[in-house]
C-alpha cells in the first residue's frame, strides 16, 4: 500500500508557466520534504514542514514556494519554470522526532519536464 | 557543514560477485548513517540503517557498519543478483534538533549486476 503518493508522475510544463506538484501521504507524519534531484545527482532538500512551520533552506530560490493546508498533503509550486528546473522531485515525511534513526519515507516522485 | 563521499561509479558486476560501495560522511557529532536505493523512475526506498557507532544495519543481504574512528559507512553484499541494479546513495541525518532530519546524501553509486 503506498504510504507517500506523488502525483502526477510525469510533468511536462512550458518555460514560465505556473505548475503546482502534489504529495499527500497516510502515516501522519508531522513532517513533510520536498527534494529537488536532478539528472546523475544526489536529492537536494529544498525545504520542509514541521506541522503548519514552514522551514525553507537558505539556497531555494525564490521561484519554488510551497503550502500544507493539512497533515496529509503538501504541494510544492513553481512559480516560472525555467529550464534548469527540470528534475525529479521527491516528497518524503518522517514521525516526531524527525531526527536519530526515524526512517524518511518517500514518494515515487514527479519528473519535470520544462519545454 | 555536513557532507557525504561515495564511491565513484558505475559499478558493473557479474551476478553472483561481492559487492562494496564505499562511503565516507563529515558530521559534527553523532549522526544516523542510511543507504538508500533508487530503481529506475521509482522514488528512494531506505536499505538499512545506523544510529550509533559499531552498529551493523543489515537488509535482503546488504550490511553497513558504522565507524566513526574511519568516519565510514561501507555497504556491502556477499552474492549480488541482477535484481539488485539500482542507484545506491549513501545519507546521513543529523543528530542536531534543529535539522529537523534534514538528510544529506552522496552523489549516488550506479549498479549494473549482469548474468
Amino acid at each position: 500500500d503506498a504510504m507517500v503518493i506523488q502525483n502526477p508522475r510525469y510533468q511536462v510544463t512550458q518555460f514560465g508557466k505556473p505548475v503546482t506538484l502534489s504529495c499527500s501521504q497516510t502515516l501522519n507524519h508531522n513532517v513533510m520534504y520536498w527534494y529537488q534531484q536532478k539528472s546523475s545527482q544526489a536529492p537536494k532538500l529544498l525545504f520542509h514542514y514541521y506541522d503548519k512551520d514552514f522551514n525553507n533552506e537558505a539556497d531555494t530560490p525564490d521561484n519554488f514556494q510551497s503550502r500544507r493546508p493539512n497533515t496529509s498533503f503538501c504541494f510544492l509550486d513553481i512559480r516560472s519554470p525555467g529550464l534548469g528546473d527540470a528534475a525529479m522531485y521527491l516528497c518524503a515525511t518522517s514521525s516526531s522526532p524527525p531526527t536519530g534513526g526515524n526512517e524518511a519515507f518517500f514518494g515515487q516522485g514527479t519528473r519535470l519536464t520544462v519545454v | 557543514g555536513n557532507s557525504v563521499t561515495q564511491m565513484e561509479g558505475p559499478v558493473t558486476l557479474s551476478e553472483e560477485a561481492f559487492l562494496t560501495i564505499n562511503c565516507t560522511y563529515t558530521a559534527t557529532g553523532y549522526p544516523s548513517l542510511f543507504w538508500y536505493v533508487q530503481y529506475p523512475g521509482e522514488g528512494l526506498q531506505l536499505l538499512l540503517k545506523a544510529t550509533k557507532a559499531d552498529d551493523k544495519g543489515s537488509n535482503k543481504g546488504f550490511e553497513a557498519t558504522y565507524r566513526k574512528e574511519t568516519t565510514s559507512f561501507h555497504l556491502e553484499k556477499g552474492s549480488v543478483q541482477v535484481s539488485d541494479s539500482a542507484v545506491y546513495f549513501c545519507a546521513l541525518k543529523d543528530a542536531g534538533g534543529t535539522s529537523y532530519g534534514k538528510l544529506t546524501f552522496g552523489q549516488g553509486t550506479i549498479l549494473t549486476v549482469h548474468p
